[in-house]
């Protein structure tokens, strides 16, 4: 079965870069979530697309955008990388947002070392 | 609670020997809990969604129960197998936007 792709897996950028990270949902389905992971800290909320319009926006710097195109993939876009933006990224994909017993599945994450 | 709580942090467990860990979620605007098992370098694999207190799931040797109103949920694996070797995370969530509220894991090494 088709599961979340991230590309790239690994990113290595140096401070006050900007990196692209991309995310493919799992066919058909309409919500996309991203999460940033740091070292040794818990996954934590960034953003989140339902059917190409944001639905929720949590900790998410103003140097980072996102968007979900006609295609329901996501893009991540960070610019004026920072040592502190190395961490690991998370995309998850679902379908029925509101349904309180829908999953999300995870992508195998991006990994970003900003040098 | 305002976080997501799981103890204890690692468990080593011998093969075969059954175990469980805890999460802790706030018990005020329950929507649901998840549970995943992540190995390192692969996609987090769902394993549950819990919405009603008094929940009990079940896959092969893994079920996992949860309490809304005192907010907990147990994670339960009966007779270990080193393929259960992983960190098993739990997830809150509080709306019907869908984002989740980690914990930090529980890493679980199944020695033979």
């Amino acid at each position: 079965a088709a599961g979340v792709i991230q590309s790239p897996r690994h990113l290595i950028k140096e401070k006050r870069e900007t990196a692209t990270l991309k995310c493919y949902p799992i066919p058909r389905h309409d919500t996309v979530y991203w999460y940033q992971q740091g070292p040794g800290q818990d996954p934590q909320f960034l953003i989140s697309f339902y059917e190409k319009m944001q639905s929720d926006k949590g900790s998410i710097p103003d140097r980072f955008s996102a968007q979900q195109f006609s295609d329901y993939h996501s893009e991540l876009n960070m610019s004026s990388l920072e040592l502190g933006d190395s961490a690991l990224y998370f995309c998850a994909s679902s379908c029925r947002q509101g349904d309180p017993k829908n999953i999300q599945y995870f992508g195998a994450g991006t990994r970003l070392s900003v040098l | 609670i305002l976080n997501v709580e799981q103890s204890p942090q690692s468990l080593h467990v011998q093969e075969g020997d059954s175990t469980n860990f805890t999460c802790s979620f706030p018990s005020s605007n329950f929507y649901a809990l998840h549970w995943y098992r992540w190995e390192t370098a692969k996609s987090p694999e769902a394993l549950f969604v819990m919405t009603l207190n008094g929940d009990e799931k079940k896959k092969g040797r893994i079920s996992a129960t949860l309490n809304t109103k005192e907010g907990y949920s147990y994670l339960y694996i009966k007779g270990s197998q080193p393929e259960d070797s992983a960190t098993y995370l739990c997830a809150f969530r509080a709306d019907s936007w869908g984002k989740l509220q980690f914990g930090a894991g529980t890493q679980v090494v199944v020695t033979p």
